[in-house]
């Protein structure tokens, strides 16, 4: 079966602090993996994908595909990185459907 | 560009009426997927039209269906409105692999 498990729903660290939001998938295949983020009353948005390997405000995150995860990661936490993030994955056809995870809040305390 | 548009942004509906929802793509955009977003199932697929044809569709009732105009604008459909039909749909269009989205059309169901 086609899964995202994202299994914190809250992540409180302080500013400055190393953040990481772990996301392991289930998928038989070779799936894109992605991270979207929703600030407050804002509309979701692609924070990155794994082909393009592109750091975005600082944010990182590897595919191993031996641990079917893709975490996402950023070595200096700042407050305007408070939001909802959600790991999604595609399979590498020509459809567009996303499997989204169950999401997890990061709040960064100042 | 001007960004992914949904109309309307808020509707109230009664238990057994029907609904529909529109999404404008950006420009150049061919394919345009739904997603319904609930606080206890998250964010779910529930279909994807590329070129007016369906091309792939999520684990929904027949109730929920949708359609794309030559001009990529796409609608969905709700038939016989049930109270777990509230929620927040979400449109995207995508280029690339990439979906962006919409702000999205809250939903309450009474």
């Amino acid at each position: 079966a086609q899964r995202v498990t994202q299994p914190e729903k809250l992540l409180s660290v302080f500013k400055g602090a190393p953040v990481e939001l772990k996301c392991n998938y289930s998928y038989s295949g070779s799936p894109e993996l992605f991270w979207y983020v929703q600030y407050s009353r804002q509309r979701l948005q692609l924070l990155l994908r794994h082909i393009s390997r592109e750091s975005i405000k600082g944010f990182t995150a590897d595919l191993n595909k031996g641990e079917t995860s893709f975490h996402l990661k950023k070595p200096f936490a700042q407050e305007e990185d408070s939001a909802m993030y959600y790991c999604a994955l595609s399979s590498m056809d020509s459809s567009y459907k996303l499997i989204f995870g169950s999401g997890t809040r990061l709040l960064v305390r100042p | 560009k001007a960004g992914v548009t949904q109309t309307p942004r808020y509707l109230i509906k009664t238990r057994g009426q029907q609904v529909t929802l529109s999404c404008s793509p950006i420009s150049g955009h061919r394919s345009v997927s739904w997603y319904q977003q609930t606080p206890g199932q998250g964010l779910q697929f529930l279909f994807e039209y590329f070129s007016e044809t369906q091309r792939n569709k999520g684990n929904f009732p027949g109730r929920f269906s949708g359609r794309q105009f030559s001009n990529s604008r796409s609608e969905m459909n709700v038939s016989t409105l049930e109270l777990g039909d509230s929620a927040l749909y979400l449109c995207a269009s995508s280029l690339e692999g990439e979906q962006y989205f919409g702000p999205g059309t809250r939903l309450t169901v009474t």
